[in-house]
């Protein structure tokens, strides 16, 4: 069974920095592209980031580049978003999500950062 | 970048009934990477559709697809009460995973 687990959310103060987990388990983990979507409270979903199986490629949303960092664990099967220079807009459940590209397939419950002072 | 509109922004319907949900994107597609996903209150969204018509896993056939270009249709046969969720479209890619911002089926 595919289980994509998020961690390391949090409150924190704008300016400041998070730094997300994805444990991957029930899957070849160095085998599948691996993304970061947000969902705001009570908004749509929103596509943050990706990074390709040996992490070589990665994209991301135009409203966190240069602030927001993905990478990969392929030993570990473990998927990172490093957050810096947090803004209130970046409040969201964070899910982590496998697939192909952007087609993501499978998802985490997600992990809750608030940005506030 | 390609900007997805979906319409309606709601929808009430009653169980049994047929739900047509639109998305349209603001340049084509390309080779159809249009998704749809289902999302229900408290639960991470679940993928429905992908290349704009096949189904994925677990899908029952009650849900449909169709579409090309910039002009992409969710279809609902006969809505089951486990139906009533928010549903959201995609145009998937290497790069770009752009959500449309959803349509709401509601139990009228």
């Amino acid at each position: 069974e595919v289980q994509l687990v998020e961690s390391g959310g949090g409150l924190v103060q704008p300016g400041g920095s998070l730094r997300l987990s994805c444990a991957a388990s029930g899957f070849t983990f160095g085998a599948y592209w691996m993304n970061w979507v947000r969902q705001a409270p009570g908004k749509g979903l929103e596509w943050v980031a990706n990074i390709r199986q040996d992490g070589s490629e990665k994209y991301y949303v135009d409203s966190v580049k240069g602030r927001f960092t993905i990478s990969r664990d392929n030993a570990e099967n473990s998927m990172y978003l490093q957050m810096n220079n947090l803004r209130a807009e970046d409040t969201a459940l964070y899910y982590c999500a496998r697939g192909y590209l952007t087609l993501l397939r499978d998802w985490g419950q997600g992990t809750l950062v608030t940005v506030s002072s | 970048d390609i900007v997805l509109t979906q319409s309606p922004g709601s929808l009430s319907l009653s169980p049994g009934e047929r739900a047509t949900l639109s998305c349209r994107a603001s340049q084509s597609v390309s080779s159809s990477y249009l998704a749809w996903y289902q999302q229900k209150p408290g639960q991470p969204p679940r993928l429905l559709m992908y290349g704009a018509s096949s189904r994925a896993t677990g899908i029952p056939d009650r849900f449909s697809g169709s579409g090309s270009g910039t002009d992409f249709t969710l279809t609902i046969s006969r809505l089951e009460p486990e139906d009533f969720a928010v549903y959201y479209c995609q145009h998937y890619g290497t790069s770009t995973g752009t959500f449309g911002r959803g349509t709401k089926v509601e139990i009228k």
